[in-house]
C-alpha cells in the first residue's frame, strides 16, 4: 500500500520570504515522488519529480524539493515566495508496479500575502 | 502539443441517471487515468487504462466503469448516480516510455453535480 501525508492544510507566508510545504510518504519499495499545483477551477499542473539520483530536485517556477529517504519526506521549497504562488499544492507518490496510479496527499493551500 | 481535454466541463444530473465523461489525452500518450476530487475525500484514483486495457483499479463500486479506444481517448461512465457522486472528475495522461517515473498531465476536469 502507498500513502502520502501533507500535515498542514494551510501555509501562510509573506511575499519575498522562503516557503516550505511538507510531505511525507509511505510505500513498499522505491518511491517516485511528485508535486503538483492546482489553481481554482483548473486541473493539476506538474511542478517537479524525484525519480533517483540527487536528493535536491528543481522544477518549474523556481520551486525545488528535497528527498529524504531516512525521514521518508519530500518537502517542497522556494527561496522567495510570490503572491502568484498562492494555490493548492499536492504531493503524490507512485511505485513501479502501479505506473498509472498516483496516490495524493490531501493538499496544502498556500497563501502568499503582499 | 494540445493538452488533455475533457468534455463536458459541467454536468448536472439527477439521482438514478447515468453519465458518460470523455477524455482526450495528449497525442502519443497511451496511459489515461481517472480521479475523483471532492472536498472531503481529496483526490481518489478511479482507474487507469493503457493501450485499451484496464491496468489499475481503485476502490470504487462497480457503478463506475471506463474504457479506452484505439486512439487512446477514454470514457468514464457512472450508472445509477448518487448524491455523493457530485465531484470534479479529472483525467490524466502520461506517455513517453511507460513507467511510474512519468508525470501525469491533467485535464481541466468535468464538474458533475447530482441533484
Amino acid at each position: 500500500a502507498q500513502s502520502v501525508a501533507q500535515p498542514e492544510d494551510q501555509v501562510n507566508v509573506a511575499e519575498g520570504n522562503p516557503l516550505t510545504v511538507k510531505c511525507t510518504y509511505s510505500v513498499s519499495g522505491n518511491p517516485y515522488l511528485f508535486w503538483y499545483v492546482q489553481y481554482p477551477n483548473r486541473g493539476l499542473q506538474f511542478l517537479l519529480k524525484y525519480i533517483t539520483g540527487d536528493n535536491l530536485v528543481k522544477g518549474s517556477y523556481g520551486f525545488e524539493a528535497e528527498f529524504n529517504k531516512s525521514q521518508t519526506s519530500f518537502h517542497l521549497k522556494k527561496p522567495s515566495a510570490l503572491v502568484s504562488d498562492s494555490a493548492l499544492y499536492f504531493c503524490a507518490v507512485k511505485i513501479s508496479t502501479n505506473a498509472g496510479k498516483s496516490t495524493f496527499g490531501d493538499g496544502t493551500t498556500l497563501t502568499v500575502k503582499p | 502539443k494540445a493538452g488533455v481535454t475533457q468534455t463536458p466541463r459541467y454536468l448536472i444530473k439527477t439521482r438514478g441517471q447515468q453519465v458518460t465523461l470523455s477524455c482526450s489525452p495528449i497525442s502519443g500518450h497511451r496511459s489515461v487515468s481517472w480521479y475523483q476530487q471532492t472536498p472531503g475525500q481529496g483526490l481518489q484514483f478511479l482507474f487507469e487504462y493503457f493501450s485499451e486495457t484496464q491496468r489499475n483499479k481503485g476502490n470504487f463500486p462497480g457503478r463506475f466503469s471506463g474504457r479506452q479506444f484505439s486512439n487512446s481517448r477514454s470514457e468514464m461512465n457512472v450508472s445509477t448516480l448518487e448524491l455523493g457522486d457530485s465531484a470534479l472528475y479529472l483525467c490524466a495522461s502520461s506517455g513517453g516510455r511507460e513507467g511510474a517515473y512519468n508525470e501525469q498531465f491533467f485535464g481541466p476536469g468535468t464538474r458533475l453535480t447530482v441533484l
